[in-house]
């Protein structure tokens, strides 16, 4: 099955850093998603983009639809401890579309 | 409070015994869905379904079958489990109106022997 490459797999940052990872498909995808996974948990929807260029905010995080289409781009501003955990970006291709393409995940880990 | 519960949250099996996941959600969805989640390979999904009595095959449906007899259930079952299916399964739902925005629950470990 398809699935989203997404970069990079894991990152290792102090705190207070800012944190960017990005998303890449060579389909066209319609809405583009980002969630973030605690441990122990589901992952819980963070961003959710409907339109190419579109850039979005959500306190410390910003999100970008690509204007290609083909990927998504997500920020992390002055990162704190309770920002560990797996962030996912999805990808969806068509309004009547059932299926979500999840990327492999970025884990972040970060040092106090 | 509105969410999928999924049970159990841990399970140990052997190969070839017959088991069931269920999951539920009280937030009236008419789209219900299971992924797999491997380390390396994100979120797959098994097989979703739209409403009651219609399902359909995800990217990785080979030895799993599931069933939506009633809007809020949707169980997962392995009739034959293998220890390539040791893996965290998640439930999620969502409206048809909010496109792409999945509810999941807190996920099932399940490890085959």
């Amino acid at each position: 099955g398809q699935q989203l490459n997404q970069s990079p797999q894991s990152m290792f940052i102090q705190e207070g850093e800012d944190v960017s990872m990005n998303c890449t498909s060579s389909s066209i995808f319609n809405t583009w998603l980002w969630y973030k996974q605690e441990p122990g948990e589901g992952p819980v929807l963070l961003i959710a983009l409907y339109k190419a260029g579109e850039l979005t905010s959500n306190g410390r995080l910003t999100a970008q639809f690509g204007i290609t289409r083909k990927d998504s781009f997500l920020n992390i501003s002055a990162s704190i401890p309770s920002d560990v955990g797996i962030y996912f970006c999805a990808g969806q291709q068509g309004e009547g579309a059932q299926k979500l393409v999840f990327g492999q995940g970025t884990r972040l880990t970060i040092n106090p | 409070e509105a969410q999928v519960t999924q049970n159990p949250r841990y399970l140990i099996t052997v190969t070839g015994k017959k088991l069931t996941v269920t999951c539920s959600q009280n937030m009236n969805h008419e789209y219900m869905s299971w992924y797999r989640q491997d380390p390396g390979l994100g979120l797959r999904q098994i097989y979703y379904s739209m409403n009651v009595e219609v399902t359909d095959k995800g990217d990785v449906p080979e030895g799993y079958k599931v069933s939506r007899k009633e809007k809020r259930n949707f169980p997962l079952i392995l009739e034959s489990p293998s220890p390539n299916q040791t893996s965290l399964y998640f439930c999620a739902s969502r409206t048809d109106r909010l496109r792409g925005k999945l509810f999941f629950g807190s996920g099932t470990q399940l490890s085959v022997l």
